[in-house]
């Protein structure tokens, strides 16, 4: 079935690091990719997603595009803030589908 | 106010009682979904209804059931609660007219003794 895979955490960094969050899938079709943020006590927001291969997802300085190549879909951000740290989860939708099929989560923590 | 909203946001109960989590959206979304949330599993669905007369497993339906009230309430009940139901449980809505975009309650802290 359908997976999604992302690096573990967590990922520690000094504000304005450059960031990356790895996160690849398996998927039968093409489906729309995802990325949902969590911060502390809070439910998960999205964050960015891309529904077509090429395409770039952006949002508050975060970037990820969609790789049908290497089926994957990375997460950047240029210069991480102390309030980017938060739990970062990638996820896909098969077309046509409603469900979400969720990475098991990476913790960012950005520190002054 | 919260377009997504869950009660309780914290709950401690024994094992073999029956609770219920509520969810209600403001959103007018026909789409709602209940998830749980465990460390180093992500999250996972339970159960999801794309309207009042829809209603259907997910990946981890054992041990829990589903009510959709009407559009815009939708609850989950513990039986019997037992202990590995200790978990985050998230709700979340959506709407196709909106795109596949699902948005999430704050959550409810469940903890089964």
């Amino acid at each position: 079935g359908d997976s999604v895979t992302q690096m573990e955490g967590p990922v520690t960094l000094s504000e304005e690091a450059f960031l990356t969050i790895n996160c690849t899938y398996t998927a039968t079709g093409y489906p729309s990719l995802f990325w949902y943020v969590q911060y502390p006590g809070e439910g998960l927001q999205l964050l960015l997603k891309a529904t077509k291969a090429d395409d770039k997802g952006s949002n508050k300085g975060f970037e990820a595009t969609y790789r049908k190549e290497t089926t994957s879909f990375h997460l950047e951000k240029g210069s991480v803030q102390v309030s980017d740290s938060a739990v970062y989860f990638c996820a896909s939708q098969g077309y046509g589908t409603d469900k979400l099929i969720f990475g098991t989560g990476t913790r960012l923590q950005v520190f002054p | 106010d919260a377009d997504v909203t869950q009660t309780p946001r914290n709950r401690i109960t024994k094992t073999g009682k029956r609770i219920m989590l509520e969810c209600s959206q403001t959103k007018g979304h026909d789409r709602m979904y209940w998830y749980r949330q465990d460390p180093g599993l992500g999250l996972r669905l339970i159960y999801y209804s794309f309207d009042v007369k829809d209603i259907n497993k997910g990946e981890i339906s054992d041990g829990y059931s589903v009510s959709r009230q009407a559009q815009a309430k939708f609850s989950l009940s513990l039986e019997s609660a037992i202990p590995n139901q200790t978990a985050l449980y998230f709700c979340a809505t959506s709407d196709l007219k909106g795109g596949e975009t699902q948005y999430f309650g704050p959550g409810t802290r469940l903890l089964v003794l």
